[in-house]
């Protein structure tokens, strides 16, 4: 199972809105609305900020936004703050009844 | 407070075995499918392999299938992950991550994660 396509560096200024891709195939991101994102920040554990293609977990702020367009998920981040800085990584369900992850994306406020 | 302890985790020479543990507390452990996930130093997320809530059923990325076992223990509050045949590139980080949301039979999203625990396979 090959890794879903991620740009490697995103980045924008402070009240920017910016827009993660995650490129997949119809054996996963394409199958099943099953696309999740995760923020990990530098020796931390990832978190949980979308799942479902665009559900937000209680707390998570709605200025993080999902959506899937065929082999293709995506994560918008409006009004770009300081602390969003981080690497994010989307995840799907597989066809063969697996996850595979993203390769990830670093996102630097300027 | 929801919280996820990994443990086990150290340095082994290659071919060698290892056996993590997730010790799970603040939450009803029983009724959550459980996912083991790794990250190489400085590399990205890999997803390893996930378990039902009762331990029926399994499954493994292919990069461990056939050396790797997922378990629980459900009366103890804890998932592992036996590792044999240990690769020097098995070297990484290992997580165990909460499945925060079903519906239909399946279940997604990691809502929960533990700190870590560093696996290194050197010789």
């Amino acid at each position: 199972q090959s890794a879903l396509t991620q740009p490697a560096s995103v980045s924008g200024s402070p009240g920017q809105s910016i827009t993660i891709s995650c490129t997949g195939t119809s054996s996963d991101v394409g199958a099943y609305n099953y696309v999740s994102w995760y923020q990990q920040h530098p020796g931390k554990a990832p978190k949980l900020m979308i799942y479902d293609v665009n559900n937000r977990p209680s707390g998570v702020s709605n200025r993080f936004s999902g959506s899937k367009s065929g082999n293709t998920a995506s994560l918008t981040i409006s009004g770009l703050q300081a602390e969003d800085e981080a690497d994010y990584y989307c995840s799907s369900y597989t066809s063969s009844s697996t996850e595979v992850f993203g390769t990830g994306t670093k996102v630097t406020v300027l | 407070e929801v919280q996820l302890v990994e443990s086990g985790g150290g340095l082994v020479q290659p071919g060698g075995s290892l056996r993590l543990s997730c010790v799970a507390s603040g939450f009803s452990f029983s009724r959550y499918w459980m996912h083991w996930v790794r990250q190489a130093p400085g590399k990205g997320l890999g997803w390893v392999s996930r378990i039902n809530n009762d331990g029926s059923w399994t499954t493994y990325a292919d990069t461990v299938k056939g050396r790797f076992t997922i378990s629980r223990d459900n009366a103890k509050n804890t998932l592992y992950l036996q590792m044999n045949s240990l690769r020097v590139e098995d070297t990484a980080v290992y997580y165990c991550a909460r499945v925060g949301y079903c519906s239909g039979g399946s279940c997604r999203g990691m809502d929960v994660w533990g700190q870590g625990t560093t696996v290194t396979v050197s010789s």
